[in-house]
């Protein structure tokens, strides 16, 4: 089967620091992306930064960074100077034109 | 862009009964996905069209769901005879062609089965 595994479940971080959350995967395909969503509660999931992965640069996008290990089948998401609105559930996923999630990291803001 | 709409946003229901949940995406992607997901997981395929033909089905997608996309538009999913375990939050999804094109998620449809 092909998975995706967020160890994870709850991440904590003070406001104006950074957090990392960590994400594997298991797959045999060679060419496919990897999304990172962010679903705040009661809201709809939004895309937070995409890697394709026959690119070996990390995304970025803004204060949000991925650290790709095509090797390893890793995939990590660094989101730096945290801001309260950055309180959400964040998943990870893999896929071409269907994506597997991960069961999601909650991440929780403090003031 | 008014974005991906979805209705009803909530479905209560006692089993046994038949239900429907509708999809619009947003007006140019020919691509339509459902997904579904329950409480503390994240969400799972079930199906996807490309404009009109529905191209793929997940196996968790039993003989009581069918999903229609007529004319390449609004979609609807349909699940006959709910069960108790059919209780989620049911995502649709759009996007442009291509693998690398990102997803675009709805609000969701939450079904409760009395």
């Amino acid at each position: 089967a092909q998975t995706v595994t967020q160890s994870q479940p709850e991440m904590s971080v003070q406001e104006a620091e950074t957090v990392t959350l960590s994400c594997t995967y298991d797959t045999s395909e060679s060419d496919y992306y990897l999304f990172w969503y962010k679903q705040p509660p009661s809201r709809q999931m939004i895309l937070v930064i995409r890697q394709e992965a026959y690119k070996q640069q990390n995304a970025t996008e803004n204060r949000f960074s991925v650290n790709f290990q095509k090797a390893a089948k890793s995939f990590s998401l660094k989101i730096s100077d945290s801001q309260l609105g950055d309180a959400a559930m964040y998943f990870c996923a893999w896929g071409d034109y269907k994506l597997s999630f991960g069961a999601g990291t909650t991440v929780t803001v403090r003031a | 862009d008014t974005g991906v709409s979805q209705n009803p946003r909530h479905k209560i229901t006692k089993r046994g009964q038949n239900v429907t949940f509708r999809c619009d995406p947003i007006s140019e992607h020919n691509r339509l996905y459902w997904y579904r997901q329950t409480l503390g997981q994240g969400p799972e395929f079930l199906t996807y069209f490309q404009n009109e033909a529905q191209l793929e089905k997940s196996r968790l997608l039993s003989d009581r769901f069918s999903a229609e996309r007529p004319k390449g538009s609004f979609s609807t999913l349909e699940i006959q005879r709910t069960e108790q375990g059919d209780s989620a939050m049911y995502l649709c999804a759009s996007s442009e062609g291509g693998g690398n094109q990102p997803q675009h998620f709805g609000d969701g449809t939450r079904l409760s089965i009395l």
